[in-house]
């Protein structure tokens, strides 16, 4: 069974630290994997899209990168700010099930001010 | 570029009444997905869409659940006989081609 796993599920870090979300998938068939971020009783927002032939994005203070070989994505965020505070979910597009995107639990971020 | 418009967003039905929700993809996407949220629980795929075609349907439940894409209009999710069990949110997707997935704001459905 084809999963996607994130570390750690819950997060608080004081403001202006640098911080890394990690994403595990267990198929290494992968077509594309991508970042959102949700806030409370709110929709998803995608943050970076890393397609299979690609090995990192860069958005403003946000790094992605993707290693298919291990089977791991990891998001960096650069200078956290209290407005990066929310939940963030990565999504594996994999071969194997066509184009639907295989969620994460999320990692539920807090930055304290 | 108006984005993926989803409506209700909140909806309210008692036990038994058919829910329907709408979803209106971004200008120029073809490609529809539906999610759910349960409380306490991921996002899992539905259903994915095209106009007048259904590619993709194993995470739908095999009964009450129903989605549509007509040639004109919006995606449709229905669900028939609502139980309290389908109280979640549920998120319309949209892309132009089979990669970046945009996402509505949802519609929280509760059943009383």
């Amino acid at each position: 069974k084809q999963e996607v796993t994130q570390i750690p599920a819950a997060l608080s870090v004081p403001e202006g630290e640098n911080l890394v979300l990690n994403c595990s998938f267990t198929d290494s068939a992968i077509y594309n994997l991508q970042w959102f971020r949700q806030d409370p009783g709110k929709g998803l927002t995608s943050l970076l899209l890393i397609q299979s032939s690609q090995r990192e994005q860069t958005s403003g203070r946000l790094n992605a990168s993707l290693d298919k070989s291990s089977g791991r994505s990891t998001l960096y965020i650069a200078a956290s700010q209290p407005g990066d505070s929310a939940t963030y979910l990565c999504a594996a597009e994999l071969m194997e099930y066509g184009n639907k995107l295989v969620f994460g639990a999320g990692t539920i971020l807090r930055v304290k001010s | 570029n108006a984005g993926v418009m989803q409506n209700p967003r909140h909806l309210v039905r008692r036990r038994g009444q058919e829910a329907r929700l709408r979803c209106s993809p971004m200008k120029g996407h073809s490609h529809v997905y539906w999610y759910r949220q349960l409380p306490e629980e991921g996002l899992k795929f539905m259903v994915y869409l095209q106009k007048e075609n259904i590619i993709d349907e194993s995470g739908m439940p095999k009964e009450r659940f129903s989605a549509e894409f007509p040639k004109e209009g919006p995606s449709i999710l229905r669900i028939q006989q609502v139980v309290r069990g389908d109280s979640a949110a549920y998120f319309c997707a949209s892309s132009g081609t089979a990669y970046e997935q945009y996402f509505g704001p949802g519609t929280r459905l509760t059943v009383t």
